[in-house]
């Protein structure tokens, strides 16, 4: 068993560039949740998608988008990149019907110059 | 307004002693709280939880406490080894909304040999 994977570990961007972030989630879950990590502080949910929906969102503008494909691999989509866009970007997968056992993947490393 | 609280941003203890983590949270809808485990380079780690209707749950050498009227919950790692070196995050939710967790920034603990 894989557990959950992202990729790339690392990406370096410009500000106004558009990222796409990638996360397998572990085999058997169906539901991935995203979060962004700045640096010292804790993960800020940023949404959560389920059967290609997405049914909860964090606090975040609409520059941040996602999707889920029929195999619940899941895109982060960043749009117009700003400097405070940097951070380590979390992939969480669950079971809509074991909600309490999340498995998060070691993240992607964002970096907006 | 930053809803879950670590207030120790690290922690020091000596190995076989106790460590004890704290965590407020200010938001009374909250009845799911968790605690992860993360190391360099990986993910945050599912550690422990507690269902708003306990008080207390036990897991090995964790346990945590959870004070409703106070809205504070501890981490108690006894005894304490090296290996549990990491930040250690609390992490609080509405049970229902799975994957939506509220984190705090993280206790950064060492136990030293």
């Amino acid at each position: 068993d894989a557990g959950v994977t992202q990729s790339p570990t690392h990406l370096i961007k410009t500000r106004g560039q558009q990222v796409t972030l990638r996360c397998s989630p572990k085999s058997g879950h169906d539901t991935v949740s995203w979060y962004q990590q700045a640096l010292g502080q804790g993960p800020q949910f940023i949404f959560q998608y389920y059967e290609e929906e997405e049914r909860q969102r964090g606090n975040f503008p609409d520059r941040f988008s996602g999707h889920q494909y029929p195999n619940y691999s899941s895109e982060l989509n960043v749009n117009a990149l700003l400097l405070g866009d940097s951070a380590l970007y979390l992939c969480a997968s669950s079971l809509v019907g074991d909600p309490e056992t999340q498995y998060f993947g070691p993240g992607t490393r964002l970096l907006v110059l | 307004d930053q809803q879950v609280k670590q207030n120790s941003p690290s922690l020091s203890v000596q190995e076989g002693r106790i460590s004890i983590l704290n965590c407020d949270y200010t938001n009374s809808m909250f009845d799911y709280f968790l605690w992860y485990k993360k190391y360099p380079a990986e993910g945050p780690t599912f550690l422990i939880s507690i269902s708003s209707i306990k008080d207390k749950n036990e897991d090995g050498r964790f346990t945590v406490f959870l004070n409703k009227s106070a809205k504070h919950l501890s981490l108690h790692i006894v005894p304490s080894q090296p290996g549990d070196s990491a930040v250690y995050f609390c992490a609080a939710r509405i049970r229902t909304n799975a994957g939506k967790s509220t984190f705090g920034d993280g206790t950064t603990l060492t136990v030293k040999p």
